[in-house]
């Protein structure tokens, strides 16, 4: 079946623009979560969304990085005013509902996020 | 606060050679462990992951690991390097009653010589 599809794969933007990522999740997974992945940083937890639950934004960086999650499916990672410490690739992935036996969190592609 | 370490930040092993990376957790409560593999260009691959039960696990590609609590330690290994086992390797952990997020290693990268 279909994975986690993340678009766009690659986005370069000038500093002090704002940008759009998208994550599509695996069907039926009510679960979804946007990591960072840079090499200052290694990979860290920016927000998580699970069903029609609040969502937990302990990880996001700053005010400038938002998230939302339209009909319990796709999520768009907003961040606004750019800086260049932004350049990164970002990863989302989804999972069922943690708990019971399932805690698997597959992963899309990425978007590789490059300030100038 | 919870972290993972994960020892090493690169390692090269020949070809046939046991592969074995290291991965430790700092937690008060046993977290759920995962070991990730990721190769150029991609995203995050599952290899296997502890949740209760049997504490060693065994993955794809021939991978498996140990949960030991005793030693805070998810070590993973393989018996028998191959070329395609070149990728880097990320262990990360999940507290079940804080939500779902996963906490990362640094990783480590794995090269593996013919």
């Amino acid at each position: 079946g279909a994975g986690v599809s993340q678009s766009p794969s690659n986005k370069v933007t000038e500093k002090g623009k704002d940008v759009e990522l998208r994550c599509d999740p695996i069907s039926g997974h009510t679960a979804l979560y946007w990591y960072r992945q840079s090499l200052g940083q290694g990979l860290e937890f920016l927000i998580y969304f699970q069903g029609n639950s609040a969502p937990d934004k302990s990880g996001l960086p700053s005010d400038r990085f938002s998230a939302e999650r339209t009909g319990g499916s796709v999520s768009t990672l907003t961040i606004q005013r750019t800086q260049q410490e932004d350049s990164a690739v970002y990863l989302c992935a989804s999972s069922l509902p943690p708990g019971g036996k399932s805690y698997e969190q597959y992963f899309g592609p990425g978007t590789r996020l490059t300030v100038t | 606060a919870q972290s993972v370490t994960q020892l090493g930040s690169h390692v090269s092993v020949s070809e046939g050679a046991l592969v074995l990376l290291r991965c430790n957790y700092s937690s008060s409560v046993p977290p759920y462990l995962f070991w990730y593999v990721q190769y150029p260009n991609q995203g995050l691959q599952l290899l296997l992951k502890y949740t209760t039960g049997a504490t060693l696990v065994k993955g794809i590609n021939g991978f498996e690991a140990e949960f030991k609590k005793s030693e805070t330690s998810f070590h993973l290994t393989k018996p028998s390097a191959h070329m395609s086992d070149a990728a880097e390797y990320f262990c990360a952990g999940l507290i079940y009653n804080q939500g779902g997020k996963l906490i990362f290693g640094q990783g480590t990268e794995l090269s593996v010589k013919p």
